[in-house]
């Protein structure tokens, strides 16, 4: 069964600090996505990451993928407010060549950044 | 109307009622999904449905029935729900591969639904 563990669960930043979010997966895959939500809404999506060593940055975030070690990282530079939500990576575990993907999300990280 | 719609936002219902959740995207896609999101536990996914053809049934229970008339629709129906049902769901839809490169999938602002 695959499991996707993230960690930490709650991250409690100050502004202008820097953290990472890791993002562990137990089975082979090379499609890993992050997601945010803000309370009460929907996910957003905010990186596809397709093959070792992808690495993406919009903003004051940044992701990154390791399919030899089944992680995958999202830093966070300078934090603001603004990012206050909760983060979610998303393996997909689907075959290619299929017309449909099938996620399995991890817990989810709650960020609060605080002034 | 532009990305995934769901209707209602938020149902109440008693374990005897039957009700449906409905879900419309409205970026040409062709697969579309039910997950279950609990407070407790990672989002499930449920059904998967590719072309108008159900591919995936996550061991859901009977209670839950799925139906997708096409490819922008796609029906939860709901029958002698549990208290233990109660969650957010949501819908989501992808294009699936295109140009060899996997295709995003979007969500909608889902249904808190309350058994009561």
């Amino acid at each position: 069964e695959l499991k996707v563990e993230q960690n930490p669960l709650f991250l409690s930043m100050q502004e202008g600090k820097n953290y990472t979010i890791y993002c562990n997966y137990s089975t082979t895959s090379d499609r890993l996505y992050w997601y945010r939500q803000d309370p009460g809404k929907s996910l957003e999506s905010l990186f596809v990451l397709l093959s070792n060593g992808a690495v993406k940055q919009e903003g004051r975030l940044m992701a990154s993928l390791d399919t030899k070690a089944r992680l995958s990282t999202l830093h966070i530079t300078a934090a603001v407010h603004d990012l206050s939500a909760t983060y979610f990576c998303a393996v997909d575990t689907n075959a290619g060549g299929t017309s449909y993907g099938k996620l399995t999300f991890g817990q989810g990280t709650i960020l609060t950044v605080h002034p | 109307e532009t990305g995934v719609t769901q209707t209602p936002r938020h149902l109440v219902m008693g374990m005897t009622n039957k009700k449906s959740l409905k879900c419309e995207q409205h970026l040409g896609h062709n697969a579309m999904y039910w997950y279950k999101q609990s407070a407790k536990k990672p989002l499930e996914l449920m059904f998967v449905y590719s072309l108008e053809e159900r591919v995936e049934n996550n061991s859901v229970p009977s209670r839950f029935s799925p139906e997708c008339p096409n490819s922008s629709h796609l029906f939860l129906h709901l029958h002698t729900l549990q208290p233990e049902d109660s969650a957010l769901y949501l819908c989501a839809s992808s294009q699936g591969i295109r140009r060899g490169v996997w295709e995003t999938q979007y969500f909608g602002p889902g249904t808190r639904l309350l058994v009561l």
